[in-house]
């Protein structure tokens, strides 16, 4: 079954520190994977994707993710932690008919 | 530009009552989608419009939950009678292509609360 997974249910650093959000997946085909973030009450929101083309994508405020076709992951990853960076993390993959297949999502922790 | 509306923005009900939730897209986009998010928990798809029509509704309840999308814009989801096992968070999203591959980014809007007692 084509699926992602995250296998950290939470990732605790300090600020100031890099961060990584791990992600790998399960799919068959091209593998067109997401990642979102949610803050506490509000909806999710785009950080990136992955579709084709040069394997280190950039996104929204300093996130990037590298996609690594061997090791089959995805992970989302910041040089330098910020404590408004502490929000649950979900990774996906574009399955059929545009059908988002979520991870559980991985929720970070920034302490000052 | 303005982003995914959403409302209410929470909604406290009594079991057996009615509710219905409010999206609108952003402007331009084709592709609609409902889902239902639980604590802690990633999003589920309850139906996927493309423009008006309902192009995925295989995890929609169509026996106490119902969708329309007249005009191929707005769009409203309704709950009919609502259970306590439907208090959760329902999302909408809209992403702007139609078909094909989901390489599409979908955008989401703040979601509603939902508390049924």
């Amino acid at each position: 079954a084509q699926s992602v997974a995250q296998p950290e249910d939470q990732v605790n650093v300090a600020e100031g520190n890099p961060l990584t959000v791990k992600c790998t997946y399960s799919v068959s085909g091209n593998p067109y994977l997401f990642w979102y973030v949610q803050y506490p009450n509000r909806g999710l929101q785009f950080l990136l994707k992955y579709i084709t083309g040069d394997n280190l994508v950039k996104g929204s405020y300093g996130f990037e993710a590298e996609f690594n076709k061997s090791q089959t992951s995805f992970h989302l990853k910041k040089p330098s932690a910020l404590v408004s960076d502490s929000a649950l993390y979900f990774c996906a993959y574009a399955g059929n008919n545009r059908k988002l297949i979520w991870g559980l999502g991985t929720s970070l922790a920034v302490n000052p | 530009e303005a982003g995914v509306v959403q409302s209410p923005r929470y909604k406290i009900i009594e079991k057996k009552q009615p509710v219905a939730f409010w999206c609108n897209p952003i402007s331009g986009h084709n592709t609609l989608y409902w889902y239902l998010q639980n604590l802690g928990q990633g999003p589920e798809l309850l139906i996927r419009y493309e423009n008006e029509e309902a192009v995925d509704d295989s995890q929609l309840p169509k026996d106490r939950f119902s969708a329309e999308r007249l005009k191929g814009v707005d769009s409203t989801l309704k709950i009919q009678p609502a259970e306590l096992g439907d208090s959760a968070v329902y999302l909408c999203a809209s992403s702007l292509g139609l078909g094909g591959l989901g390489t599409d980014t979908q955008y989401f809007g703040p979601g509603t609360r939902l508390t049924v007692l």
